[in-house]
């Protein structure tokens, strides 16, 4: 069970959109439409975003979502905030009721 | 409204055996629809996900964890714990309890606090 693979890194505007890649296995994100993403600031534990490759729980903004190709699934924020300066991570079911998480990706708002 | 509360101690010395305990108020452990997780960081790094557990007692680990790890619940306590045993510097983490919702989210929905667990002499 190895980690998904997500960019140590991405950058953008106030207002622009990014979109973050979660790349995984047949066995994981390629199996299951069971991706999740997870929203996190420094210090703090993380939130949940997106549930089920492209739903959002009650209360998360619009500007969210999520999509899934083969074994990569992707987080897109649109309208870039101040506020969504964070790290992100993508989770998958990898079966046998396992779970893997990405390694992370830190969003840098310019 | 649920909410989790990790406690436990915040220093472990080499080759002994971690122990944390979750608290779950605001909501029943013991309901069917949901799992209760353990899940890591390490500083600076990313999330790892250690295991999870029903209310009836049944559990499933991460592989790479499965020969320390040990997860338990007490349902007349709305808690459930984690054990693991043998321990290095690579354990030093952060380790949040979270709630799995197996049968609606399919994901982890609600996260404790988290608390910081160092190994070290």
């Amino acid at each position: 069970q190895s980690a998904l693979t997500q960019p140590a890194s991405v950058s953008g505007s106030p207002g622009l959109s990014i979109t973050i890649s979660c790349t995984g296995t047949s066995s994981d994100v390629g199996s299951y439409n069971l991706v999740s993403w997870y929203q996190q600031h420094p210090g703090k534990a993380p939130k949940l975003m997106i549930y089920e490759v492209s739903k959002r729980p009650s209360g998360v903004s619009n500007r969210f979502s999520g999509s899934k190709s083969g074994n990569t699934a992707s987080l897109t924020i649109s309208g870039l905030q101040a506020e969504d300066e964070a790290d992100y991570y993508c989770c998958s079911y990898a079966g046998s009721s396992t779970w893997v998480f990405g390694g992370g990706t830190k969003l840098t708002v310019l | 409204q649920l909410q989790l509360q990790e406690s436990g101690p915040g220093l472990v010395k080499p080759s002994e055996t971690l122990s944390l305990t979750c608290t779950v108020s605001g909501g029943s452990i013991s309901s069917s629809r949901y799992y209760w997780g353990w899940i890591r960081q390490p500083p600076g790094k990313g999330l790892e996900w250690i295991g999870t557990i029903y209310y009836t007692g049944t559990t499933y680990y991460n592989p790479s964890l499965k020969s320390r790890v040990t997860i338990s619940v007490e349902t007349s306590n709305n808690q459930f714990s984690l054990k693991l045993t043998s321990v290095t510097a690579a354990d030093t983490a952060v380790y949040y309890c979270a709630r799995l919702d197996d049968s609606g989210l399919d994901a982890f929905d609600i996260w404790g606090q988290g608390t910081m667990v160092t190994v070290s002499s």
